[in-house]
């Protein structure tokens, strides 16, 4: 069974530390992995896709890796800012549609001032 | 704001009640979606529409109805619900429905309707 797994499920960090979000996957056959932010009260927000061939993908402070043979992925936020409070999706896709995604439940991350 | 708007924003009702989500996209996307989402629990993909078609119907009971009568607008009929059925309803809309195979196709998603029923 297709599954996504996200660690921690819960995080408190200060304004201005770093911090980095987990995602072990077992989606099989593996399409692109992506990671969503979704504030309180809004729909998700993409913030990177990346396939099989892709190490490590940036927008802005946030930075995924991808480890395609250890089904392994990681968002690291960095500078955290207040506005970075926010649920991060992990999502995997198989080959095919959009019934090929695979959902985690999110951690959900407080930016303490 | 993404190019995917939901009405209402929050909707209580009662369990012999009948109500409509509506979603609308500006995005020109050919594909439109219905989650559910429930506390601590992943997204559920619900009903997929491409070209206006419902290609995906995942074991959703019948007292939800969508309903997508051109490429723009997507309706979620509601009727005798249960509250268990309380959650965020998301609908979201991409370039590309049904099995785009291996293809990257980006998802919008809208603010969600807020399901209370009591």
């Amino acid at each position: 069974k297709n599954q996504v797994e996200q660690s921690p499920q819960s995080l408190i960090i200060l304004e201005g530390k770093n911090c980095t979000l987990q995602c072990n996957y077992t989606v099989s056959p593996f399409s692109n992995l992506r990671w969503y932010k979704q504030d309180t009260g809004r729909g998700p927000v993409s913030l990177t896709i990346m396939t099989f061939s892709e190490n490590t993908k940036s927008n802005g402070r946030y930075t995924a890796t991808l480890d395609a043979d250890t089904k392994q992925s990681s968002l690291h936020i960095t500078a955290s800012q207040l506005s970075d409070s926010a649920s991060y999706i992990c999502v995997v896709s198989a080959s095919g549609g959009a019934d090929g995604l695979t959902f985690g439940k999110g951690t959900h991350l407080i930016i303490q001032p | 704001e993404t190019g995917v708007t939901q009405t209402p924003r929050h909707l209580v009702m009662g369990m012999t009640n009948k109500k409509s989500l509506k979603c609308e996209q500006h995005l020109g996307h050919n594909a439109m979606y219905w989650y559910k989402q429930s506390a601590k629990k992943p997204l559920e993909l619900m009903f997929v529409y491409s070209l206006e078609e419902r290609v995906e119907n995942n074991s959703v009971p019948s007292r939800f109805s969508p309903e997508c009568p051109n490429s723009s607008h997507l309706f979620l009929h509601l009727h005798t619900l249960q509250p268990e059925d309380s959650a965020l309803y998301l609908c979201a809309s991409s370039q590309e429905g049904g099995r785009p195979s291996g293809r990257l196709y980006e998802q919008y998603f809208g603010p969600g309707t807020r399901l209370t029923v009591t």
